[in-house]
Formats: C-alpha cells, sequence, structure tokens
C-alpha cells in the first residue's frame, strides 16, 4: 500500500454515461498527477496539479474529460458522455516537492465502458 | 518514435539468471525512474536518478546522461521478479526545475522460471 487511495478500484459503464473517480493522495503531498493506461502500453500523463491549480493538460485530455482538486487534498476526474475507446485504467499519483521526485501511484481504477 | 523506448518488450528467464533491461530516450530529463507493475497491482517506484548508479538490493540501475541511455540490473533473478518493469523520464534539464510529470516507456514483461 503505498498510502494514494483511488475510488473505485473497477467501474463497468455503458456508453454514453458519465463517470467520477476519486483520488486520495499522501496528504502531505502537493502534487497529484492523472494518468492512463491501456492493456499492453505504459501509462500516458493526462493532467498535474500543484496544490489546488490544474497546471497542465495534455492534448489526450478530451473536452469530455474534468479534473479537480478542490482543496488541495483529494482529487476527482469525470469523464462525461463516456465512449469504448475511454476503457483503460485510471492511475493517480502524487509527490511532494518541486522538482522531479518519486511520486507514489494508486491501485488505479479500471474503466470498461460497453 | 515514442520519447521512451525500451528493449525488450519480453523477457523471459531462469531463476538464478542475470537480467538486463534498456531504456533509450530522446529528450532531456531531469530524472530517469524505474518503476515495477504487478498483475492488477499499482505501480512502485525502483529507482530515481539523473547520473551515475544506484543500488538496492539485488537490483542496479545505471545511467549515461551523454548516451541517453539507462540500463536496469536484476541479478540473481528469482520467480517474484516476474513483472512489468517501466522507464519513465521527467523532461527538462539535469539540475533544472521540472513539474515532475512523467513520460513512459511501454514496459518490459519479465517472467522468470523456477
Amino acid at each position: 500500500d503505498t498510502g494514494v487511495s483511488q475510488d473505485p478500484r473497477h467501474k463497468i459503464t455503458k456508453r454514453g454515461q458519465n463517470v467520477t473517480f476519486r483520488c486520495d493522495p499522501i496528504s502531505e503531498h502537493n502534487r497529484l498527477y492523472w494518468y492512463r493506461q491501456t492493456l499492453g502500453q505504459g501509462p500516458e500523463f493526462l493532467t498535474y496539479f500543484q496544490n489546488e491549480a490544474q497546471l497542465e493538460k495534455s492534448r489526450l485530455l478530451s473536452d469530455r474529460f474534468s479534473a479537480e482538486r478542490p482543496k488541495g487534498s483529494f482529487s476527482t476526474l469525470e469523464i462525461q458522455r463516456t465512449e469504448q475507446g475511454d476503457s483503460a485504467m485510471y492511475l493517480c499519483a502524487s509527490s511532494l516537492g518541486s522538482s522531479a521526485n518519486i511520486q507514489y501511484f494508486g491501485a488505479g481504477t479500471r474503466l470498461s465502458v460497453l | 518514435k515514442n520519447e521512451v523506448e525500451q528493449s525488450p518488450q519480453n523477457l523471459t528467464a531462469q531463476e538464478g539468471e542475470f537480467i538486463t533491461i534498456n531504456c533509450s530516450y530522446s529528450v532531456g530529463i531531469s530524472a530517469l525512474h524505474w518503476l515495477q507493475q504487478h498483475p492488477g497491482g499499482g505501480i512502485v517506484s525502483l529507482f530515481m536518478l539523473s547520473s551515475g548508479k544506484k543500488k538496492h538490493g539485488r537490483l542496479i540501475a545505471t545511467i549515461n546522461i551523454q548516451e541517453k541511455h539507462s540500463s536496469l540490473h536484476i541479478t540473481a533473478s528469482h520467480p517474484r521478479d516476474s513483472a512489468v518493469y517501466i522507464c519513465a523520464v521527467s523532461p527538462g534539464r539535469t539540475g533544472g526545475t521540472s513539474y515532475g510529470k512523467l513520460t513512459f516507456g511501454q514496459g518490459t514483461i519479465l517472467t522468470v522460471h523456477p
């Protein structure tokens, strides 16, 4: 257990539905990252928060995706009008500091869009 | 061409063998990370390095900044080492600041047979 928790672990939804995932980072970590991993591939960066500010978003993040970290603690990632191509593992990671520190990953939320 | 390339993609070994996984990258980095992912499990950081060599137990990681190349070695491999090993980089400049977002290779699937 790395101390980063994600909920739910698995989500099955029908195409067109909205889904929301939650990430609770290690409490003192100021940085929080969302990544997406499809089968047989390495993770891809989606977005990044420093405290409550969303500082960077990948071009992979379409308008259907939104992420928040309202109080600089937990974060949510919402996908609206899900598509089958959204099926993937969504990983959250957190780190402390202002440089390239070690990131601690949650176990991920596996999304299946039917 | 991906910014981070790993080889081999798949590796099968007998218990006790010495294992090497290679990683090449094409961007400037502030750090390189080696991570381990077990099936169905989360990702765990093994090493973060920006120069030279690091050792932890039976694992050794090296990096050559000039050649933009890193290797992960496992000595006296064991079936419990079976996992996906992922190389990732924090884009930036050595010693410079970075948001710390990671760019990942596609991973190397290692299977160690008893």
